[in-house]
């Protein structure tokens, strides 16, 4: 059955660094997202992707963060300066339709910031 | 932003009990989905629900979707230890088409064998 990969499963950075947290959609999809998760929080949105360009991104996604999808497979969130409070599950995901209404999602990546 | 409010917290129960929790919100929504979580996992889509009124069942889960468009529940039939998991309810943001989910706080579901 066709999965959305994330990698890496965890990453440990320190704050003010940047990190790349990367993913691969399943492959007929068009819509990308990614989401994130405080520990013991519900799933928050960040940004939604379609046609090479943000269609949609919440009020957590402010500068310092960027999407990219630099060849036809990755999906790529980019953090420029973590802060502590960066720290949580990132989910990527993907759907055929618009909508996120069948979007599946990626194991994530946990991201500690220290 | 919209609010989804899940009840309830925790539920913790012995095997083969049935098991409800529900979702509400303080607007209309026009889907409404269930996912589980795993530990260490991303949420996996159990049950998509686009009409007010809609009953639908995934094995021995089952959902409705409110006739309100405010509310939504699910149902967990015979439950087993593998039911374990967080719940979450979760919608499409009013005005959103590309893919901005809101998602409820969840359901801790704890199966006692």
């Amino acid at each position: 059955e066709p999965e959305v990969t994330q990698t890496p499963s965890h990453q440990v950075t320190q704050m003010g660094q940047e990190v790349i947290l990367r993913c691969v959609p399943i492959s007929n999809h068009l819509y990308f997202y990614w989401y994130r998760q405080i520990l013991g929080q519900k799933v928050e949105f960040l940004v939604s992707f379609y046609n090479n360009e943000i269609s949609e991104k919440s009020e957590i996604f402010d500068d310092q963060f960027s999407v990219e999808r630099p060849d036809g497979s990755n999906f790529t969130l980019k953090i420029r300066s973590t802060k502590l409070e960066d720290s949580a599950m990132y989910f990527c995901a993907s759907s055929f339709l618009p909508g996120g209404t069948e979007a599946f999602f990626g194991q994530g990546t946990r991201l500690t910031v220290v | 932003g919209q609010q989804l409010n899940q009840s309830p917290q925790s539920m913790f129960i012995q095997e083969g009990e049935d098991v409800s929790m529900n979702c509400t919100s303080s607007s209309i929504f026009n889907t409404w989905l269930w996912y589980k979580q795993e530990p260490g996992e991303g949420p996996v889509l159990l049950i998509a629900l686009y009409k007010a009124g809609e009953l639908t069942s995934n094995g021995r889960l089952t959902a409705q979707f409110g006739i309100t468009r405010k509310d939504s529940f699910l149902n967990i039939s015979a439950s087993i230890p593998s039911d374990v998991g967080i719940y979450f309810c979760a919608g499409p943001g009013r005005g959103s088409t590309l893919g901005r989910l809101y998602f409820g706080r969840g359901t801790q579901l704890t199966v006692w064998p």
